[in-house]
């Protein structure tokens, strides 16, 4: 079993609807993050929590919110979205201290129309 | 000057080829360094750490240069299988607070042809 799990895997949906995006993990770590990943952009960081109920802004999260209510669960919302949200959206966990490196859950593959 | 930029390729060599990538990031106070692969439409995932001495896992080699703020990866005897987009990644900070987040640089892309 993965230790970063999403779901869902792949979503088609409309302008205007609320979407959310689950992660869950098994690894124990408190630090999780949100990306999306767009063909010649890179993984940019939406949100990360730090801890339970911690929650802090990365570089694109206009458009965006999440909620961390467990130290396993990290969810991210849109809550009216637009073509323009459509990605590849990653979610990623880390230990603690700078020298740690983050692991990724599979990735859900999200179109808007 | 992007904080972590990589030659985007693609690198396009033979089974059994050397290729080596390089990175540049902009922070000097950078202590944290890794290597990730990812595969077409698959999860990036953590090749290897690098360290201040250099550190080799089987065919790869990481090293740093920190007067040079600049990071590489060789790859030796390449294989079909480490066909790939590689990301150089940077903790700019070293710290384990907000300031610790990692840069993701956009990948070196190679393909290893038989």
């Amino acid at each position: 079993d993965a230790d970063v799990t999403q779901t869902p895997r792949n979503r088609i949906t409309k302008t205007g609807k609320r979407i959310m995006l689950e992660c869950s993990q098994t690894k124990g770590h408190d630090r999780m993050y949100w990306y999306r990943q767009d063909p010649g952009l890179g993984l940019r960081l939406i949100y990360y929590s730090f801890d339970v109920k911690d929650i802090n802004k990365g570089e694109i999260s206009d458009g965006y919110s999440v909620s961390r209510q467990a130290q396993a669960k990290f969810s991210l919302s849109l809550e009216s979205a637009i073509p323009n949200q459509t990605a590849l959206y990653f979610c990623a966990t880390s230990d603690l201290g700078g020298d740690q490196p983050q692991h990724f859950g599979d990735g859900t593959r999200l179109s808007i129309l | 000057r992007k904080e972590v930029e990589q030659d985007p390729g693609p690198f396009n060599v033979p089974e059994g080829a050397t290729v080596a990538f390089n990175c540049t990031y902009s922070n000097s106070a950078s202590q944290s360094f890794f290597w990730y692969r990812q595969d077409c439409r698959k999860e990036p995932k953590l090749l290897m750490s690098v360290y201040s001495s250099g550190n080799e896992d089987g065919r790869f080699t990481a090293q740093l240069n920190r007067a040079s703020q600049y990071i590489s990866l060789l790859i030796r005897d390449s294989k079909l299988s480490d066909s790939a987009t590689y990301l150089c990644v940077v903790n700019p900070s070293g710290y384990g607070g907000s300031q610790g987040n990692l840069i993701f640089g956009k990948g070196t892309k190679l393909s290893v042809k038989p």
